[in-house]
């Protein structure tokens, strides 16, 4: 079955680094994929790691991917109060179709 | 980069009328459109699959004749919730995939604004 799962809140300090947990279930994925949404918006796509590796980094984004436990993390570093939104991870089990996590809501304060 | 938009951005809607909500990809062409719904603070549901040109595929549990998906364009996407009631008031966000497969990242989709449809 489809079923991604996400902590649900997340509060850190400005200039802190945050780190975003997602389990997932389908290990046929060939992408994993991590979304920001601010308030009343639509998805932003950041960053995205194809299955066969176990970490991408992309300026303040680290994706790191644990493929045995079906684990996969987000970090930002140097967390900024833009950087207040709900964060999703999402699997493609199969062509074109997205099952997203639950959603983690960061909040930062200065 | 790929934008996509929806009208309109925000609805309100008396009990038993039909709205029209409008997905459109602004700089590329998009084969196939996905239609999502979420519910406060939760997760994007997926509703159906738009594919230009042919029948929309719907998820399990989601009612075919109640919203009506309609893909006339590589470019326009529709979604029409008939006979709407305030159950169906929801956050609505489509998405577009690009035509063809661009180099890396086969299932990349972009995501629209949404829209907030409120039934009375």
């Amino acid at each position: 079955g489809e079923d991604v799962e996400q902590s649900l809140f997340l509060s850190v300090r400005e200039g802190d680094s945050s780190v975003i947990n997602c389990t997932y279930t389908d290990s046929s994925s060939t992408y994993l994929y991590w979304y920001k949404q601010e308030p009343g918006a639509g998805l932003q796509l950041l960053t995205y790691i194809f299955s066969n590796m176990d970490m991408k980094q992309d300026q303040r984004l680290t994706v790191l991917l644990n493929k045995k436990d079906k684990h996969l993390s987000l970090r930002i570093a140097d967390t900024q109060t833009g950087d207040s939104a709900i964060y999703f991870c999402a699997e493609s089990p199969g062509f074109q179709k997205l099952v997203f996590g639950t959603g983690t809501r960061l909040l930062v304060s200065p | 980069g790929a934008v996509v938009s929806q009208h309109p951005s925000w609805v309100i809607c008396k009990s038993g009328t039909s709205v029209k909500i409008e997905c459109r990809s602004l700089d590329f062409q998009a084969t196939t459109m996905f239609w999502y719904r979420q519910f406060p603070k939760q997760s994007l549901m997926l509703m159906a699959t738009s594919n230009e040109g042919s029948k929309a595929t719907y998820e399990q549990g989601v009612e075919k004749d109640k919203f009506l998906i309609n893909h006339a364009s590589l470019t326009l996407s529709t979604l029409t919730v008939t006979s709407a009631h305030p159950e169906d008031s929801s956050f609505y966000i489509c998405s577009a995939r690009e035509g063809g497969q661009k180099a890396g990242i086969t299932d990349t989709q972009y995501f629209g604004p949404g829209t907030r449809l409120t039934v009375l």
